[in-house]
């Protein structure tokens, strides 16, 4: 399936570390994007990197793409107890039926400790 | 901008009974909208897609009969679930985007709904 991969599954740190998520994936891409949550509430988009992209920023976000190995990674900077939350991968393509869709990752569960 | 609602954020019901989920895109016009489910601490699995003014495109898997979409204008589609059986208890997202091609495009989410069949 084109369903990503994310790993750690679950992440626990102290406040003012740094925060490493991988992502992987199976298929090309048109573009990965990191998405948030917050247990039981909605999705927060995070950053969108294209295919032909390999980093970007985005405050203490930084997101690197390497389409060789179908890998992304989401580092979280200077982590804070109110970056505690789930962070998903999507991965951005066109289906056999020519179809665009969000395919996601499974996620991982980050937890910042004051 | 690109906000997205739903309503309700949480519904009760009896199994047996019909349940409609709203979703609005409030300061935008949203030519597709997607339904997806996520169960307590799994990922999001994507339901349908549908385009404002034709049928959804559902995903293997999802029955059309029980998951009825309508998207009759660009600010609003309904999800409702028919029937409703305990197992159908989950929480229900919708996202809404402004276009369907173009290099890169962004999916904004709503908050969730959360159904509990009883």
């Amino acid at each position: 399936s084109q369903q990503g991969e994310e790993d750690p599954q679950a992440l626990s740190i102290q406040e003012g570390e740094n925060a490493t998520m991988n992502c992987s994936y199976k298929t090309s891409i048109n573009n990965l994007q990191w998405y948030r949550q917050n247990s039981g509430r909605g999705l927060v988009h995070l950053i969108l990197i294209r295919s032909n992209e390999r980093e970007k920023h985005s405050g203490r976000l930084r997101v690197t793409l390497d389409t060789s190995k179908k890998s992304s990674s989401l580092l979280i900077t200077a982590s804070r107890a109110a970056d505690t939350a789930s962070y998903f991968c999507a991965t951005d393509f066109y289906n056999a039926g020519n179809n665009r869709k969000l395919i996601w990752g499974l996620g991982t569960s980050l937890a910042v400790n004051p | 901008g690109a906000v997205v609602s739903q309503h309700p954020s949480w519904v009760i019901c009896k199994s047996g009974t019909s349940v409609k989920i709203e979703c609005r895109s409030l300061d935008f016009q949203a030519t597709t909208m997607f339904w997806y489910r996520q169960f307590p601490k799994q990922s999001l699995m994507l339901m349908a897609t549908s385009n404002e003014g034709s049928k959804a495109t559902y995903e293997q898997g999802v029955e059309k009969d029980k998951f009825l979409i309508n998207h009759a204008s660009l600010t609003l589609s309904t999800l409702t679930v028919t029937s409703a059986h305990p197992e159908d208890s989950s929480f229900y997202i919708c996202s809404a985007s402004r276009g369907t091609s173009g290099f890169s495009y962004e999916q904004y989410f709503g908050p969730g709904t959360r159904l509990t069949v009883t």
